[in-house]
């Protein structure tokens, strides 16, 4: 069955430092892959998505790259602050647009000042 | 347009009561999925409904719990006969046909 899988945490980060979050999936056929992230006591948030592979999704700063040879999703961003706290979870749909979403086990993140 | 609407947000119950979790999905969206996330977890998919149909309930366990989303009103997800295990938050998503999932806060379920 599908399946996704995320680094190890947590992660503690000095503020403007640079993130990578790692993310691999194993599915059949062609995923489409999210990122979502959730703030403490908060429900799950669209971070940002990618539906075929070679997309680049983009929010807020962040970045993912949908690699199929690796079948990888890796999260990115430049410059971390303290407000991007918060636990995040890679995810993947399988085919048909009504599918479940499959998640990893998300990771927390704590930004210092 | 509101969001995705759970309530009740915490609910606290004791060994062998029941446990009644609502859903209200987001205005014209016809499909919602249930998630449990239980503590230090993903969350894992339990049931999929659209209007008076459980379409996948490959992640429901067998026993005690059930769920349905009638014509009118919310979805509900229900759990009978609470055990401690059955402590987690519980998410629900909605979607429109061919659409993205938009989550809802959760329902914290604390079994004491």
């Amino acid at each position: 069955g599908d399946s996704v899988t995320q680094m190890e945490g947590p992660v503690t980060l000095s503020e403007e430092a640079f993130l990578t979050i790692n993310c691999t999936y194993t599915a059949t056929g062609y995923p489409s892959l999210f990122w979502y992230v959730q703030y403490p006591g908060e429900g799950l948030q669209l971070l940002l998505k990618a539906t075929k592979a070679d997309d680049k999704g983009s929010n807020k700063g962040f970045e993912a790259t949908y690699r199929k040879e690796t079948t990888s999703f890796h999260l990115e961003k430049g410059s971390v602050q303290v407000s991007d706290s918060a636990v995040y979870f890679c995810a993947l749909r399988g085919a048909g647009a009504n599918s479940k979403l499959t998640f990893g086990k998300g990771i927390t993140l704590s930004v210092r000042p | 347009n509101a969001g995705v609407m759970q309530n009740p947000r915490h609910l606290v119950r004791r060994r062998g009561q029941e446990a009644r979790l609502r859903c209200s999905p987001m205005k014209g969206h016809s499909h919602v999925y249930w998630y449990r996330q239980l503590p230090e977890e993903g969350l894992k998919f339990m049931v999929y409904l659209q209007k008076e149909n459980i379409i996948d309930e490959s992640g429901m366990p067998k026993e005690r719990f059930s769920a349905e989303f009638p014509k009118e009103g919310p979805s509900i997800l229900r759990i009978q006969q609470v055990v401690r295990g059955d402590s987690a938050a519980y998410f629900c998503a909605s979607s429109p046909p061919q659409g993205m999932q938009f989550f809802g806060p959760g329902t914290r379920l604390t079994v004491l």
